[in-house]
């Protein structure tokens, strides 16, 4: 199975300034998808960020940015701007690009990290 | 329609009944997914449904059965099930298994089990 590591269980931010919310992964492949999923309190999941790693160029969308080091495997998140909306939990994804038997469609996600924004 | 739509919202049942989870979509997705989710925790996968076709199902307890009667529509059976269940069960869909466009979830329905 993959291994998605989150290993800050909890950031803090003020409004208006920026956070980073970092995400390790282990795997033997050399291509894959990688995501940022926001959940709420209200529970549904949401997409923030995707990133294909045959792509080298970081994802961007928006005030949501990513920084990709495939060697490192390392996916690190950026919040700028942030606001009192972006508070939640965010869960690191790690999807196989072709199917490995028992991966098909599977996300392995990382523990979370809960986000509290501070007016 | 750009949603995963799942009822109900909130459930509670009693030990010895049965119910059912529907979840629906009409994106056109050909994969759909249920996920078990307790508190503070990320989502654990219970069941991957690929062209209405069972392609996973990760050991999960026959109390829960999975039913996938159409492209739209996927349910879950619950039946004699325990306190431990009580959970968020989640429901995705994507375009299909491979599909970088991740997934599309509902907003969950609250199990719990007395």
């Amino acid at each position: 199975a993959q291994t998605v590591t989150q290993s800050q269980p909890e950031m803090s931010v003020q409004e208006a300034e920026t956070v980073t919310l970092s995400c390790t992964y282990d795997t033997s492949e050399s291509d894959y998808y990688l995501f940022w999923y926001k959940q709420p309190p209200s529970r549904q999941m949401i997409l923030v960020i995707r990133q294909e790693a045959y792509k080298q160029q970081n994802a961007t969308e928006n005030r949501f940015s990513v920084n990709f080091q495939k060697a490192a495997k390392s996916f690190s998140l950026k919040i700028s701007d942030s606001q009192l909306g972006d508070a939640a939990m965010y869960f690191c994804a790690y999807r196989y690009l072709t199917d490995r038997g028992s991966t098909l469609g599977r996300l392995y996600f990382g523990r979370g990290t809960q986000l509290t924004v501070w007016p | 329609d750009t949603e995963v739509t799942q009822t109900p919202k909130h459930l509670v049942m009693g030990m010895t009944n049965k119910k059912s989870l529907k979840c629906e979509q009409h994106m056109g997705h050909r994969a759909m997914y249920w996920y078990k989710q307790k508190a503070k925790k990320p989502p654990e996968l219970m069941f991957v449904y690929s062209y209405e076709k069972l392609s996973i199902n990760e050991s999960v307890p026959s109390r829960f059965s999975p039913e996938c009667p159409n492209s739209s529509l996927l349910n879950l059976h619950l039946h004699a099930l325990q306190p431990e269940d009580s959970a968020l069960y989640l429901c995705a869909s994507s375009q299909d298994p491979l599909s970088f466009y991740g997934y599309t979830f509902g907003s969950g329905t609250r199990l719990t089990v007395v």
